[in-house]
């Protein structure tokens, strides 16, 4: 049974267009995340959601927008997609957010190319 | 600068050897260490997890931390072809929630 599941695994769309990442975790985690590894493999988070409520907004534009239906799903939904957001994004989740030392479990990625 | 400097290699090694990884960071406050590894189309597995300065051991993995340094280690004893994978640290801060600072990441590779 896979813990974090993403769907889909590639996308690849024209550039202007708005798309769905979805992300489930059956892990009974509280806490989960949505990362961006670059072409360089540089992985970076985007986003946080603890129980539904977001805790970690990095610096990232407000096309991206996350959601969290219940603590065991989180998407990301991008508009106006741009060449820049082609990469592999990640989800992940962690049992809580508290105290720096839950480690996170990661899904196998999301390839998104903007053609 | 990069709060967590790594370098990408390629590290190219045979068999058996005892392959060294390591990072740097710059923000004294990181309080948890992680090493992560990634094959290729895969996600990050935790491999390792330290707190603060000192020793941890499994198996045929050390990691290390010297907080006065800056600077953290994976030691791979052994190592297999099978370690062939993209070695990642990361670290974080307990009042940050709980957020990850990755390394770029270093590639291996063990050649039978």
């Amino acid at each position: 049974d896979t813990a974090v599941s993403q769907t889909p695994k590639y996308l690849v769309t024209q550039m202007g267009n708005d798309k769905s990442i979805k992300c489930e975790q059956n892990l009974g985690h509280d806490t989960m995340y949505w990362y961006k590894q670059d072409s360089k493999k540089f992985l970076k988070i985007m986003f946080s959601y603890n129980n539904k409520e977001l805790i970690i907004n990095e610096t990232v534009p407000n096309r991206f927008s996350p959601k969290s239906p219940d603590k065991a799903h989180l998407n990301l939904h991008i508009n106006s997609l741009e060449l820049g957001d082609s990469a592999v994004y990640f989800c992940a989740s962690s049992l809580t957010r508290s105290g720096g030392n839950q480690p996170q479990h990661f899904g196998d990625g999301t390839r998104l190319s903007i053609l | 600068q990069k709060e967590v400097e790594q370098d990408p290699g390629p590290l190219s090694v045979p068999e058996g050897a005892i392959v060294s990884l390591n990072c740097t960071y710059s923000n004294s406050a990181f309080q948890y260490f992680m090493w992560y590894r990634q094959y290729s189309r895969k996600g990050p597995e935790l491999l390792m997890y330290t707190y603060s300065s000192g020793n941890k051991e499994d198996g045929r993995f050390t990691a290390q931390v010297d907080k006065s340094s800056k600077y953290i280690s994976l030691f791979i004893r052994d190592s297999q072809p099978s370690d062939s994978a993209t070695y990642l640290c990361a670290m974080s801060i307990m009042e940050y929630g709980n957020k990850l600072v990755f390394g770029a990441g270093t590639i291996l590779r063990v050649k039978s």
